[in-house]
C-alpha cells in the first residue's frame, strides 16, 4: 500500500514563529503537493513539486515555501506563522505521467497560530 | 481555466436512503475525472474516476458516469449507510494541466440511522 505520512497530526504555533511541515511518500512518486484545507473553501493548492529540487506555485503560495532535496520527502515552510495560516495542511503525492494518476494523502496535520 | 462545481451541503440522509451528489466540471482538453472521499479525521482517499467520455467509475456501491455533452459527473448510490458519513470531493485531472487536479469545494454527507 502506498503510504504518505505527515511528521505531526497536530501542531500549535505561536506568531512570528517558522514553522516545518514534513511530507514522506514510500511509493517513488515524481509528484508532491501541499495544499491547505479551510472549510467552506475545500482544498487549495500552495505548492507543487514534480521533481527533486523543482517546485511551483500552486494557487495560494504567498506566506509558504517549500523544500524538495529527495524525492521521497516534501517540507512546507512558513517562515512566519501567522494566524490567518491556521488550517488543515495535507500532503499527497502521485505519479508523473498523466492527468488520470490519483493523488495519494497523508492524513494531515491541524496547525493552529495563537 | 479549469474549475469543479458541486452541490452545496450539508446533506443528512436516513440509513437505506438514494444519494446523488451533483458534480458539474469546466474544462478545455480531456480531463479525467474524480470522486474522493475523507472520512472523519482523514486525508482524502480516491473513490473513484473516469478517464474518458461515457466511462463509469464504481466502488462500495458508489458510481458516476462521464458526461462530456453534459459536463457532469454525478455520485450516486442505491442505499446508503452509516459509514458513509465523510465529506465528498468531485475533482479534474488533465486538460490543459496534467499534473495538478482541481478540488470541488466539498459536500459533507451525514447518514442517520
Amino acid at each position: 500500500d502506498v503510504k504518505v505520512t505527515q511528521s505531526s497530526r497536530y501542531l500549535v504555533k505561536r506568531t512570528g514563529e517558522k514553522v516545518f511541515l514534513e511530507c514522506v511518500q514510500d511509493m517513488d512518486h515524481e509528484n508532491m503537493f501541499w495544499y491547505r484545507q479551510d472549510p467552506g473553501l475545500g482544498l487549495r493548492l500552495i505548492y507543487f513539486s514534480y521533481d527533486v529540487k523543482m517546485k511551483e506555485k500552486g494557487d495560494i503560495p504567498e506566506g509558504y515555501s517549500v523544500s524538495r532535496e529527495k524525492k521521497e520527502r516534501f517540507s512546507l515552510i512558513l517562515e512566519s506563522a501567522s494566524t490567518n495560516q491556521t488550517s488543515m495542511y495535507l500532503c499527497a503525492s502521485s505519479f508523473r505521467t498523466s492527468g488520470s494518476n490519483e493523488q495519494f494523502f497523508g492524513p494531515g496535520t491541524r496547525l493552529t497560530v495563537l | 481555466g479549469n474549475s469543479v462545481t458541486q452541490m452545496e451541503g450539508p446533506v443528512t440522509l436516513s440509513e437505506e436512503a438514494f444519494l446523488t451528489i451533483n458534480c458539474t466540471y469546466t474544462a478545455t482538453g480531456y480531463p479525467s475525472l474524480f470522486w474522493y472521499v475523507q472520512y472523519p479525521g482523514e486525508g482524502l482517499q480516491l473513490l473513484l474516476k473516469a478517464t474518458k467520455a461515457d466511462d463509469k467509475g464504481s466502488n462500495k456501491g458508489f458510481e458516476a458516469t462521464y458526461r462530456k455533452e453534459t459536463t457532469s459527473f454525478h455520485l450516486e448510490k442505491g442505499s446508503v449507510q452509516v459509514s458513509d458519513s465523510a465529506v465528498y470531493f468531485c475533482a479534474l485531472s488533465g486538460g490543459t494541466s496534467y499534473d495538478k487536479v482541481i478540488f470541488g469545494p466539498g459536500t459533507s454527507l451525514s447518514v442517520i440511522p
